[in-house]
């Protein structure tokens, strides 16, 4: 069973620190991963994606990449109240690149 | 940007009923999903499809069919509704792009089965 793993959290965080959230994965053969924000009620929308080893910055958000421990993060620099969702981690599914492998999402609480 | 959008954001049906609901995207993406969400259960895909008339089940087909006549537009239909199919319900499309396939959704369907 090829599985996505993500802490439920909550995690909480002051505003202004760096949030970091994890995600582990178990198909070896996934290429790509993706971070997605659903707030409450809503659908998902997605933040980025990575697929080299390492990090990869977009504004206050990076996503770091370690194939060969199957860990992917995310980083939320300067975090906001509006920042408080819960995040979505996803990996290709290697058998068929079409569908994505999802975690059940981290629940971030980002206090004033 | 990206445009998903599906025909209702709230709907009631009662038990028996056949429901339909609809999605239609405007980025010309050859793949286009539909997923059920629920508290503790994640993100499930029900069926998808990559190409008009082409289709594949998901992990929880069952109870769920679907109909894909134009590239833009996926149909998810509820032969017969029931109540443990009350749920939100997403749909989502990507493009087909070397190995990456993110997925845009569209609002979500929250339906209710009564």
């Amino acid at each position: 069973q090829k599985e996505v793993e993500q802490n439920s959290g909550p995690l909480s965080v002051p505003e202004g620190a760096i949030a970091s959230l994890n995600c582990t994965y178990s198909d070896r053969g996934s290429q790509s991963f993706f971070w997605y924000r659903q707030y409450s009620g809503k659908s998902p929308e997605l933040i980025m994606f990575i697929y080299s080893n390492g990090d990869k910055e977009d504004g206050r958000f990076t996503a770091q990449l370690n194939k060969a421990s199957q860990y992917v993060s995310l980083l939320i620099r300067d975090s906001q109240p509006s920042d408080s969702a819960t995040y979505l981690c996803a990996a290709n599914n290697a058998g068929n690149n079409r569908k994505l492998i999802w975690g059940l999402g981290t629940s971030l609480a980002v206090n004033p | 940007d990206v445009k998903v959008t599906q025909s209702s954001r709230y709907l009631v049906k009662r038990t028996g009923e056949k429901v339909f609901l609809e999605c239609v995207q405007d980025m010309d993406h050859e793949n286009m999903f539909w997923y059920r969400q629920d508290p503790g259960l994640g993100l499930r895909l029900i069926y998808f499809s990559y190409d008009v008339k082409m289709k594949e089940k998901g992990d929880i087909p069952e109870g769920y069919s679907v109909s894909r006549e134009k590239k833009e537009r996926f149909s998810l239909i509820l032969e017969s509704a029931s109540t443990n199919q009350t749920s939100m319900y997403l749909c989502a499309s990507s493009l087909v792009s070397g190995f990456i396939y993110e997925q845009y959704f569209g609002p979500g369907t929250r339906l209710t089965v009564t």
